[in-house]
């Protein structure tokens, strides 16, 4: 079954601070994605990998930085974390770029910054 | 670009009720329809997808959905809730040639004893 994997659930974190969140996939999948879910805003996309090493912005990557340097991980960080980055973050997996394939979601991290 | 509308953004509806949960979408392409439930602290699991042929399409859990081309809408309903299927619902559509995928704002259905 498919499996995305998600390094932590609940993350606590301080104002300036540089945060990684780490997300493994188990199925082989050539495409990775990293969202932010508001209320009322429904997932915003942050980055999303094509390939390893390959990285393209999404609608909302202002104060976010990745990395793919292996197919199965993709970590997103926060160089400078802000309160307003205070959100729960979802990662997802596809098979390959084709558009009618369903995105695999992990459990997701909730982030608080203090 | 696309953009998904969820009219409702929560939908309170008694146990064993029928429920209708609302979504259109605007695109100058054609497209691939989804709806995504999300379970509190969990990610999202796909309930169904429309790619072509038949628009009425059967999910998961006795989900279905209805593509509807003229009005712009997939849909989504059951015809009978039970208390499990308190959760979010996101619908999502992304175009043929996979440039961009867009999920809407969510609708949150509660399902009451």
């Amino acid at each position: 079954d498919v499996k995305v994997t998600q390094s932590s659930r609940y993350l606590v974190k301080r104002t300036g601070e540089k945060v990684f969140l780490e997300c493994v996939q188990d199925m082989d999948h050539e495409n990775m994605f990293w969202y932010r879910q508001d209320p009322g805003l429904g997932l915003r996309l942050i980055y999303f990998s094509y390939d390893v090493k390959m990285k393209e912005k999404g609608d909302i990557p202002e104060g976010y930085s990745v990395s793919r340097e292996k197919k199965e991980r993709f970590s997103l960080i926060l160089e400078s974390a802000s309160t307003n980055q205070t959100s729960m973050y979802l990662c997802a997996s596809t098979l390959r770029k084709i558009s009618n394939q369903p995105q695999h979601f992990g459990d997701g991290t909730r982030l608080s910054i203090l | 670009a696309q953009s998904v509308t969820q009219l409702d953004s929560q939908v309170p509806v008694f146990e064993e009720a029928p429920v209708e949960l609302r979504c259109n979408y605007s695109s100058s392409v054609s497209v691939y329809l989804f709806w995504y439930v999300q379970y509190p602290n969990q990610g999202l699991q796909l309930l169904l997808k429309y790619l072509s042929g038949s628009t009425l399409v059967k999910g998961i859990n006795g989900f279905e959905a209805e593509f509807n081309k003229s009005q712009t809408s997939f849909h989504l309903r059951k015809p009978s809730v039970h208390i499990s299927d308190t959760a979010e619902y996101f619908c999502a559509v992304s175009d043929i040639d996979g440039q961009n995928f867009v999920f809407g704002p969510g609708t949150r259905l509660s399902v009451l004893p």
